[in-house]
């Protein structure tokens, strides 16, 4: 079955220091992975997708990702952390044949000044 | 584009009761899609919708729970006689239904039951 793993429940970083979140899949095929960004009490936000190709993809405000298979990783980064980005972070992989997201369990990310 | 729109934003009510919530998709999107997601967790599926046929349904969907699109357009979720586990977010997505093309969610309707 395919499932999702973010390691990190909580990430605390410095504003203007770098980022990186981790995710990791387990998926039969060539996965689609995707990144959303929840702040509190509201909806999620896509950030970046990946379906094919280059393997590092550019999303919005900054952040890229990179997809290594030989890893089953689609870890975030963003080279200088604001303090609005500040929020939830979640790693999602399409199940094959539908378009069902499955999630993982989120990284919380706090933003210290 | 309006985006994916949910109402009511929260909803408070006494077990027992009934609680419908009502999604508006982005226009012409023809995939429409129902999530859970409790505190400190990710979202999890529900169900989905292509037009007004509903082609999926999770085991997390009860029997207390229904989900309808009509016309292809809206949709409504409904939860008969709530339990205390009912309490959530209920997070509307949708998408063109083509291939490549992400979700999109609303702000959804936060679920408190008493």
């Amino acid at each position: 079955a395919q499932s999702v793993t973010q390691p990190d429940i909580h990430i605390t970083v410095s504003e203007g220091a770098s980022l990186e979140l981790r995710c990791n899949y387990s998926y039969g095929a060539t996965p689609y992975l995707f990144w959303y960004v929840q702040s509190p009490g509201q909806g999620l936000q896509l950030l970046l997708k990946y379906f094919s190709g280059d393997t590092l993809v550019q999303g919005i405000k900054g952040f890229e990702a990179e997809f290594k298979r030989s890893q089953s990783s689609f870890n975030l980064r963003k080279p200088s952390v604001h303090w609005s980005d500040a929020a939830e972070y979640f790693c999602a992989v399409v199940r094959y044949n539908t378009d069902k997201l499955i999630f993982g369990t989120g990284t919380r990310l706090q933003v210290f000044p | 584009d309006t985006g994916v729109s949910q109402d009511p934003r929260h909803k408070i009510t006494k077990r027992g009761q009934n609680v419908t919530f009502r999604c508006d998709p982005i226009s012409e999107h023809n995939r429409l899609y129902w999530y859970r997601q409790t505190l400190g967790q990710g979202p999890e599926f529900l169900t989905y919708f292509q037009n007004e046929a509903q082609l999926e349904k999770s085991r997390l969907l009860s029997d207390r729970f229904s989900a309808e699109r009509p016309k292809g357009s809206f949709s409504t979720l409904e939860i008969q006689r709530t339990e205390q586990g009912d309490s959530a977010m209920y997070l509307c997505a949708s998408s063109p239904g083509t291939s490549n093309q992400p979700q999109h969610f609303g702000d959804g309707t936060r679920l408190s039951i008493l």
